[in-house]
């Protein structure tokens, strides 16, 4: 079965601290990687995706993911945590074969930044 | 560009009315998709559409559930009859697939939030 696993519900970073947000995957071929950030009330917003080519990728506010095929993994980190960082965080695979339209997102970590 | 825009925001019903939620998706877009929230069961893809075609439906829970995209920009989700166990976060995504160029990643509105009494 195609899942994405989020094994982290909540993350605590101090300010200026690095974080990193762990995800991992199973899907049957060559996958598309995504994450997105949800604020309260607010709809997901995307932050990066990995589709081919290097397998570290720079995406919005400051995050990059890194791609790793051998340990099926794309791990958000960002060097310097914001408070304003204080979000839920999706993972999301979508598997090649289709085509990138059907998204399978992550039960989602909430990331806690303390001032 | 406006975003994709979702009406209502919220939406209180009785149990065994009929509910219809409303998606624009970004213009330009021809992908739009349907997901449901919850905190038991997350964020679950209902179904897609491409060029206004509906691709995937496995998701859609049952056949209370139904939904139209009768042009490129307006989609339809309704719920007849309406249940509790409906009460969710109904979010509309867009997204463009094309031959040369792809962006695969999807654009969420606001969501509608939707109690079932």
């Amino acid at each position: 079965a195609q899942s994405v696993a989020q094994p982290e519900d909540q993350v605590n970073v101090a300010e200026g601290n690095p974080l990193t947000v762990k995800c991992t995957y199973s899907v049957s071929g060559n996958p598309y990687l995504f994450w997105y950030v949800q604020y309260p009330n607010r709809g997901l917003q995307f932050l990066l995706k990995y589709i081919t080519g290097d397998n570290l990728v720079k995406g919005s506010y400051g995050f990059e993911a890194e791609f790793n095929k051998s340990q099926t993994s794309f791990h958000l980190k960002k060097p310097s945590a914001l408070v304003s960082d204080s979000a839920l965080y999706f993972c999301a695979v979508s598997p090649a074969n289709t085509g990138g339209f059907k998204t399978i997102f992550g039960a989602g970590t909430r990331l806690f930044v303390k001032a | 560009d406006a975003g994709v825009i979702q009406s209502p925001r919220h939406e209180v019903t009785e149990m065994g009315q009929e509910v219809t939620l409303r998606c624009k998706p970004i213009s330009g877009h021809n992908s739009l998709f349907w997901y449901r929230q919850t905190m038991m069961r997350g964020l679950e893809l209902l179904i897609y559409f491409n060029n206004n075609v509906p691709i995937d439906d496995s998701g859609m829970p049952e056949d209370r559930f139904s939904a139209k995209m009768p042009n490129a920009s307006f989609s339809t989700l309704k719920i007849q009859p309406s249940e509790p166990r409906d009460s969710a976060v109904y979010f509309c995504a867009s997204s463009f697939y094309g031959l040369a160029e792809v962006s695969y990643e999807q654009y969420f509105g606001p969501g509608t939030r939707l109690t079932v009494t």
